[in-house]
């Protein structure tokens, strides 16, 4: 039992560049979640999908994209990375409806745009 | 949109009681309450959700007042091991009704000998 998993760990990318990350949950859970990571900002939310084939806008949105086609698996994408985007990426995943239950997190990617 | 604050840092002792608060003035009605701690390099890992009054559960007590515009995370006994970043997160996503999670700027706890 993995848990959940992210990859990659690492990533440098230039500016314009595009790339995804890649969560995977193996607790059959129906929420999944993309988080951002910034220096004396603690977790902010991406992106968030309530199962299967759905998605939905999380606090900062802006410049991703994201796709759930398995219940399993989250992606996100930054289609033109930007130096703004430098930060950890933490995937999670529920249950059920969050925060009415534990998160569990993914060890995070940590992503560099020059 | 609601703001959930935290003291920056805290320092402690070994074998001594630590009580982080983290204040959410705007919470609203169906909003939960739950905490998480995080090592460096880590992802966050739980401790303990509240909703009101008093949670306790085998590594921690949330304490939540009426107005529930505050709640203090209770770790008795810390030991160095417990030296970590702690987060409150507020709020609460429902299928279709939408919902918000926002988390604090963290607490970082140094526990000395």
């Amino acid at each position: 039992n993995a848990g959940v998993t992210q990859t990659p760990k690492f990533r440098v990318l230039k500016t314009g560049q595009s790339m995804t990350l890649l969560c995977a949950q193996d607790m059959n859970h129906e929420y999944m979640y993309w988080y951002r990571q910034d220096p004396g900002m603690g977790l902010r939310l991406i992106h968030y999908s309530v199962g299967e084939g759905t998605t939905a806008k999380g606090e900062v949105p802006d410049g991703y994209n994201v796709s759930r086609l398995k219940k399993q698996n989250f992606l996100l994408g930054l289609e033109s990375a930007a130096p703004s985007q430098t930060s950890v990426y933490f995937c999670a995943s529920s249950y059920s409806s969050s925060g009415a239950y534990e998160q569990y997190f993914g060890p995070g990617t940590r992503l560099t745009v020059t | 949109l609601a703001k959930t604050t935290q003291p920056i840092s805290m320092d402690s002792y070994e074998g001594q009681e630590v009580n982080i608060t983290c204040s959410h003035n705007n919470i609203a009605t169906n909003d939960y309450i739950t905490w998480y701690q995080q090592f460096p390099s880590q992802g966050p890992r739980f401790i303990i959700q509240g909703y009101k009054t008093k949670v306790t559960n085998e590594v921690a007590s949330l304490f939540i007042p009426a107005d529930r515009k505050s709640s203090t995370l209770s770790l008795p006994r810390v030991s160095l091991s417990d030296t970590a970043v702690y987060y409150c997160l507020v709020g609460v996503l429902i299928y279709n009704q939408g919902g918000k999670l926002i988390f604090g700027q963290g607490t970082e706890l140094s526990v000395k000998p």
